[in-house]
């Protein structure tokens, strides 16, 4: 079975440039997450999507991140204009539902760098 | 509020046990999880445990809760170089799966 993908693994980028990541969640999931996760800290998550709807969003900065889902299955998320404190792995998580014994499974994420 | 709380580091001895701690803030959480993060990987699920448990087994890995003290902790035994990872203690919050994670147990395994 084929995990979590994301792309790029690693973006460098300017601070008031743009930025988006890419997540294609397991085959069958309903579920997808994103989380930031600074560097000493864990994964913080910043939006939930039940399908191609977003049930969690409270901790998404909407000034500036944006996120879609749009077909219910592969997600993106953008940084629109990005600041040096958006320097962070971004996780990609995808579960089959909402249940507590509903596995989260994570890609390997995409590291971005804010110069 | 939501809060989950780890020792930053641990080094022990090949062959010795390790014993990683966690607190939580939120007593209504029903699910408490350990994930193990190796470098340049995303986090893998370990194990969980229900709120109505108080120790689960899964081959080296024990899990202890001590639900009164809001207190969770992940023993390995025989630990191994290959366990050598950051450990990250979460929990259930809300009704939507939504975890909140711990800042992560650094463990150092040493010959």
């Amino acid at each position: 079975e084929a995990g979590v993908a994301q792309s790029p693994r690693y973006k460098i980028i300017e601070k008031r440039q743009s930025v988006a990541f890419w997540c294609n969640p397991i085959s069958g999931h309903a579920t997808l997450y994103w989380y930031q996760q600074i560097l000493g800290q864990g994964p913080k998550l910043l939006i939930q999507f039940q399908n191609n709807g977003v049930v969690d969003d409270s901790q998404l900065p909407k000034d500036r991140f944006s996120a879609e889902r749009l077909k219910g299955v592969d997600s993106t998320l953008k940084i629109q204009p990005a600041k040096l404190e958006d320097s962070a792995v971004y996780l990609c998580a995808s579960s089959l539902g909402t249940g507590g014994t509903d596995t989260q499974y994570f890609g390997p994420g995409t590291r971005l760098t804010v110069l | 509020g939501e809060d989950v709380e780890q020792s930053l580091f641990l080094s022990v001895r090949e062959g010795d046990s390790s014993v990683i701690n966690c607190t939580y803030t939120d007593s209504s959480s029903t699910y408490l999880y350990w994930y193990k993060q190796e470098p340049g990987a995303g986090l893998q699920l370990l194990t969980y445990i229900f709120s109505n448990m108080d120790m689960k087994q899964d081959q080296r890995l024990t899990v202890l809760l001590n639900k009164k003290d809001k207190h969770l902790s992940l023993r390995i035994a025989d630990t191994q170089t290959g366990d050598s990872a950051i450990y990250f203690c979460a929990e259930k919050a809300g009704g939507y799966n939504k975890l909140i994670f711990g800042a992560g147990t650094r463990l150092a395994v040493h010959p």
